[in-house]
């Protein structure tokens, strides 16, 4: 167990759909990550925030977007969902904003049918 | 633009042998390295790490090298085990605020 909680771990959806993905991370940590896993493509960086704020962004659609709370625990929001969306998101998390390593939570399954 | 590949998407071992899995960068900035281990229906878990002013470190049955002039590492395991089938993916990352980049990983089979 890693300590970085994510919810829901699976989800179905519909084209056009908008979803919220939930990650707390670990006890103290004030980084939060999330990649994303499609097939083929390992893992994804998509955006990264630290105490509440932006700190980098990778391959994040324009579709998609993030917020860390004043409690640390971070949402990554997917609109206008699309086939090619659905892939296993992750949320990671580490103490710094550059820490050489960081813990993953067990992911999100995002299905869009 | 991969900045960071990993050419071989499995391979199989046999129990006790060595397990050796390739990583090849690009960028030449990246300074620090390291291995996930991700199980089926699990998170990547941290393996080993390696930072540029070394070429080796090891932990138990697990060796990454580092040959920075070929921008290439590898992580050597013996011997594997069968708990060791897992897919493992290389990352990469340089000193400013970058956050990991990782590769597409290789899915080991350690077979009894």
């Amino acid at each position: 167990d890693s300590g970085v909680t994510q919810t829901p771990k699976h989800l179905i959806t519909a084209t056009g759909q908008r979803v919220t993905l939930r990650c707390s991370p670990r006890s103290g940590d004030l980084s939060v990550y999330w990649y994303q896993q499609s097939l083929d493509q390992g893992l994804q960086f998509l955006i990264q925030y630290y105490n509440g704020e932006e700190r980098a962004k990778g391959n994040i659609l324009e579709r998609f977007s993030a917020q860390q709370f004043p409690d640390l625990h971070s949402e990554l929001n997917l609109s206008s969902l699309e086939l090619g969306d659905s892939a296993l998101y992750f949320c990671a998390s580490s103490v710094g904003t550059a820490s050489n390593t960081i813990y993953f939570g067990e992911g999100s399954w995002l299905t869009v049918v | 633009d991969q900045q960071v590949k990993q050419n071989s998407p499995s391979l199989s071992v046999q129990e006790g042998r060595i397990s050796i899995l390739n990583c090849d960068y690009t960028n030449s900035m990246f300074d620090y390295f390291l291995w996930y281990k991700k199980y089926p229906a699990e998170g990547p878990t941290f393996l080993i790490s390696i930072s540029s002013i070394k070429d080796k470190n090891e932990d138990g049955r697990f060796t990454v090298f580092l040959n920075k002039s070929a921008k290439h590492l590898s992580l050597h395991i013996v011997p594997s085990q069968p708990g060791d089938s897992a897919v493992y993916f290389c990352a990469a990352r340089n000193s400013g605020n970058t956050p990991l980049v990782f590769g597409k990983g290789t899915r080991l089979s350690v077979i009894a």
